[in-house]
């Protein structure tokens, strides 16, 4: 059965420091999301994406967030300058017309 | 603006017994309602979803969830708790699929007691 992977599970970094959360989402699927969740809290959407552009994005999503599509298969969260709040579990989606297939998702620690 | 409520942090049921876990939701268009479990460090499960037709929706694991307009409920159901089920279940809807997000509630964590 086909499935969204995202790749590290887990990644330690320091405050001020660039990450990139890569996914592979599924194949066919032509909409892609980001989610978060921080430790004990709900799942919070932060970005759908859609033919190489942004279609919606939150509050959350401010300028120190970005989102790529680099090649036919990945999807990328890149956080430019991480903050102790960045830490969280960040979750990759993909869509096809019926319902979103989450990842694995990467836990991300900032130091 | 769409919204999700889930009445109840943490429900805890006995072993057997039935297992109700409560989702209001708030959308201006007909919603699509879903259910996802999610296990101690692990991602989120689609459970069920409803989109159109019948209300009453089953899904994995013998969980059902039925869809009703007139009290915007979507309420998850199971008639007998097993050990297994022991995790945590976010409510969430939608506005339709192909790009529309998923606006989760703020999830409930069930405890299964032997």
């Amino acid at each position: 059965e086909p499935e969204v992977t995202q790749t590290p599970s887990h990644q330690v970094t320091q405050m001020g420091q660039e990450v990139i959360l890569r996914c592979v989402p599924i194949s066919n699927h032509l909409y892609f999301y980001w989610y978060r969740q921080i430790l004990g809290q709900k799942v919070e959407f932060l970005v759908s994406f859609y033919n190489n552009e942004i279609s919606e994005k939150s509050e959350i999503f401010d300028d120190q967030f970005s989102v790529e599509r680099p090649d036919g298969s990945n999807f990328t969260l890149k956080i430019r300058s991480t903050k102790l709040e960045d830490s969280a579990m960040y979750f990759c989606a993909s869509s096809d017309l019926v319902v979103e297939f989450f990842g694995p998702g990467t836990r991300l620690t900032v130091l | 603006a769409q919204s999700v409520t889930q009445l109840g942090s943490h429900v805890s049921v006995s072993e057997g017994a039935l297992v109700l876990l409560r989702c209001n939701y708030s959308s201006s268009v007909p919603p699509y309602l879903f259910w996802y479990v999610q296990y101690p460090n692990q991602g989120l499960q689609l459970l069920l979803k409803y989109t159109t037709g019948a209300t009453l929706v089953k899904g994995i694991n013998g969980f059902e969830a039925e869809f009703k307009k007139s009290e915007t409920s979507f309420h998850l159901t199971k008639p007998s708790a097993h050990m297994s089920d022991a995790a945590e279940y976010f409510c969430a809807v939608s506005e339709g699929t192909g790009g529309f997000k998923t606006i989760f509630g703020a999830g409930t964590r069930l405890f299964v007691k032997a």
